[in-house]
């Protein structure tokens, strides 16, 4: 799997939206794109995946540039529940079974 | 759905133990998969299960390690003579796997174990 660079830690005012950008510029054209987020003391949540298309589901949008080597997680209206670690993974779902996780983005949420 | 569910939630235990953690899955899933998370790091890769099989083992697998899942529905993983860096939260997740489509993996609450 391609390996994705997120930046350690952001910050985000609630009810702004939040834009968690990620690299992966080695990415190859089989592997898709997976945002998960862990909350403190549970286990990561899928939130969303794509390949090359923007993506929204009812948690988040996901934004892929057109070379694919970066993306963006949206979540249009934060709440103080959103403070989590989210993790960009890269992952090839045809072949490759297991989820790579590096050390995320700590997003913190404020009032 | 109920999701996946794991247990003990929480364990602690002496050096040299033994302990075994349970994972239920979500009852459809065909694939069953163990991470180890440790303090401020994401989740790291154990094994995973399709069915009753184990397709995959990491290095980080040691040998005082042991997962079955012997009915290819629920999974124990067992670690012999616990040692302190086995410490950590170890996850259990799950998915549906339909041809040639590994579909999203749903992870349990994680038994966190500390080894004193």
């Amino acid at each position: 799997d391609a390996k994705t660079t997120q930046p350690p830690s952001m910050d985000c005012a609630e009810g702004r939206a939040a834009n968690l950008p990620c690299n992966h510029s080695t990415i190859s054209g089989n592997e898709y794109v997976y945002w998960y987020r862990q909350i403190h003391s549970q286990g990561p949540q899928y939130i969303i995946h794509g390949l090359k298309n923007n993506e929204t589901n009812e948690m988040a949008s996901l934004i892929i540039t057109e070379d694919r080597k970066s993306s963006t997680l949206i979540l249009p209206h934060a709440t103080l529940r959103d403070t989590a670690v989210y993790y960009c993974i890269a992952r090839n779902t045809g072949t490759a079974s297991k989820l790579t996780f590096g050390t995320g983005t700590r997003l913190q949420v404020t009032l | 759905d109920t999701g996946v569910s794991q247990n003990p939630r929480h364990k602690i235990t002496k050096r040299g133990q033994n302990v075994t953690f349970r994972c239920d899955p979500i009852s459809e899933h065909n694939r069953l998969y163990w991470y180890r998370q440790t303090l401020g790091q994401g989740p790291e890769f154990l094994t995973y299960f399709q069915n009753e099989a184990q397709l995959e083992k990491s290095r980080l697998l040691s040998d005082r390690f042991s997962a079955e899942r012997p009915k290819g529905s629920f999974s124990t993983l067992e670690i012999q003579r616990t040692e302190q860096g086995d410490s950590a939260m170890y996850l259990c997740a799950s998915s549906l796997v339909s041809g040639t489509s590994i579909y999203e993996q749903y992870f349990g609450p994680g038994t966190r174990l500390t080894v004193t």
